[in-house]
């Protein structure tokens, strides 16, 4: 089965102060995980996927396939980071593409 | 932004009644998605269609149908709606299913009455 865990429904932090959002996950296959961003009011938007490594607004993320973990760090959080957190799950022989339960991001001045 | 519209954006309707949803998109993407965020539970997957007239149920199907008539369109269904099925609907869309990103629509914001 295909699932996504996202133990924290809400992180509050200081500015400034670095940030970790968890994500686990279970699939059978090769799994494929994203990270979703999505301010107040406004559709979902891709903060970062795994296999890009890549580095958006200060945010990386590393599969690690043994812990079956993907969590988004941030060595320093700032106001504008407040927002909700999604991290998705895909992959190799799946159509389905599924969330997490979510974490809200409060970053407190 | 990835041309994904969504229709209504806001309906108000009563429990008992027929609802259809409509996710249109410009993007000839093969792959759509329809889901229902409520708070505490996230985005949760209802149905899905991985092309025309081809369709599967997602983690919360139930009272819920799915039609994809032509590539652009992708209409969901509540048959007769109750009020545990008030919620904020978003569809998306993908290219492909390899490390492809999702592009969502901008919501459906439901309240059965």
């Amino acid at each position: 089965a295909q699932r996504v865990t996202q133990p924290e429904k809400l992180l509050s932090v200081f500015k400034g102060a670095p940030v970790e959002l968890k994500c686990n996950y279970s699939y059978s296959g090769s799994p494929e995980l994203f990270w979703y961003v999505q301010y107040s009011r406004q559709r979902l938007q891709l903060l970062l996927r795994h296999i890009s490594r890549e580095s958006i607004k200060g945010f990386t993320a590393d599969l690690n396939k043994g812990e079956t973990s993907f969590h988004l760090k941030k060595p320093f959080a700032q106001e504008e980071d407040s927002a909700m957190y999604y991290c998705a799950l895909g992959g190799s022989g799946t159509y389905k593409y599924i969330f997490g339960t979510g974490t809200r991001l409060k970053v407190l001045a | 932004d990835a041309g994904i519209t969504q229709s209504p954006r806001h309906k108000v309707t009563e429990t008992g009644t027929p609802v259809t949803l409509r996710c249109h998109q410009t993007e000839n993407h093969r792959y759509m998605y329809w889901y229902r965020q409520d708070p505490g539970h996230g985005l949760r997957l209802i149905h899905y269609s991985y092309g025309v007239k081809d369709t599967d149920k997602g983690e919360v199907s139930d009272g819920y149908s799915v039609s994809r008539s032509k590539t652009e369109d992708f209409l969901l269904t509540l048959e007769s709606a109750t009020s545990s099925q008030t919620s904020v609907y978003f569809c998306a869309i993908r290219q492909g299913v390899s490390n492809t990103e999702a592009f969502f629509g901008q919501g459906t914001r439901l309240t059965v009455v």
